[in-house]
């Protein structure tokens, strides 16, 4: 069946790193852009990152660019999420998701995010 | 970024009630709007995509509509697994941006 397992969340000083996984399966991982999204404790979801089924086009949020680096490797049907200078508000559960989209008359993309993984846990604290 | 808005940020509702769930967007979206379903401890879960297509799937208790800046989610009738906390999401532009959510639980 379709899944996304995340992978390589844990506790981590400010300052740190940490690289999550994600591993596709069930269906064709190089047709679909892939997002990251993130949860603090307590809080709604927040966008973090998506990256295009070539891995050519990537977008961040303002709040991870320069520190966070999307990347993929479709012969592994994974997807990775590089975390650098981790700061106490990266702390969040983490799910990658899938993007799929619509296409109505032919004209109109509507894109949604229509699988998730059951997220990973980062903790950034001392 | 487009900012997204929702009322109420919570509810109480009994089962079998008719259930309004409105988010609004601080610039039209046309119909550019999901609807996620999440559960405590849970990953969210898509219900509806386009303003108003039903992902395969999700019971058709679930309705969405609106367009432009308004939109609005109907539980037709509450059933006891529908207690959760809902989202709105634009996917007008980058960055895709989530509404706060808004928490429906037993009366």
């Amino acid at each position: 069946q379709v899944q996304l397992v995340e992978s390589g969340g844990g506790l981590v000083k400010p300052g740190g790193s940490l690289r999550l996984s994600c591993a596709a399966s069930g269906f064709t991982f190089s047709d679909y852009y892939m997002s990251w999204i993130r949860q603090a404790p307590g809080k709604g979801l927040e966008w973090v990152s998506y990256i295009s089924s070539s891995g050519s086009t990537i977008y961040y949020a303002d709040s991870v660019k320069g520190r966070f680096t999307i990347s993929r490797d479709n012969a592994k049907n994974s997807l990775y999420l590089q975390m650098n200078s981790l700061r106490a508000e990266d702390t969040a559960v983490y799910y990658c998701a899938r993007r799929d989209t619509a296409i109505q008359s032919a004209y109109y993309y509507y894109y949604y995010m229509d699988v998730w993984g059951k997220g990973t846990t980062v903790t950034v604290s001392s | 970024d487009i900012q997204m808005t929702q009322s109420p940020s919570s509810l109480s509702a009994s089962v079998g009630d008719r259930v309004t769930i409105t988010c609004r967007a601080s610039q039209s979206i046309s119909s550019y709007l999901n609807w996620y379903q999440q559960k405590p401890g849970k990953a969210p879960k898509l219900l509806i995509y386009a303003a108003s297509s039903l992902q395969s799937g999700v019971p058709s208790r679930f309705s969405g509509s609106g367009s432009g800046t308004d939109f609005t989610l109907t539980i037709s009738s509450l059933q006891p697994e529908d207690f959760a906390t809902y989202y709105c999401q634009q996917s007008y532009s980058t960055p895709p941006t989530f509404g706060p959510g808004t928490k429906v639980d037993i009366k």
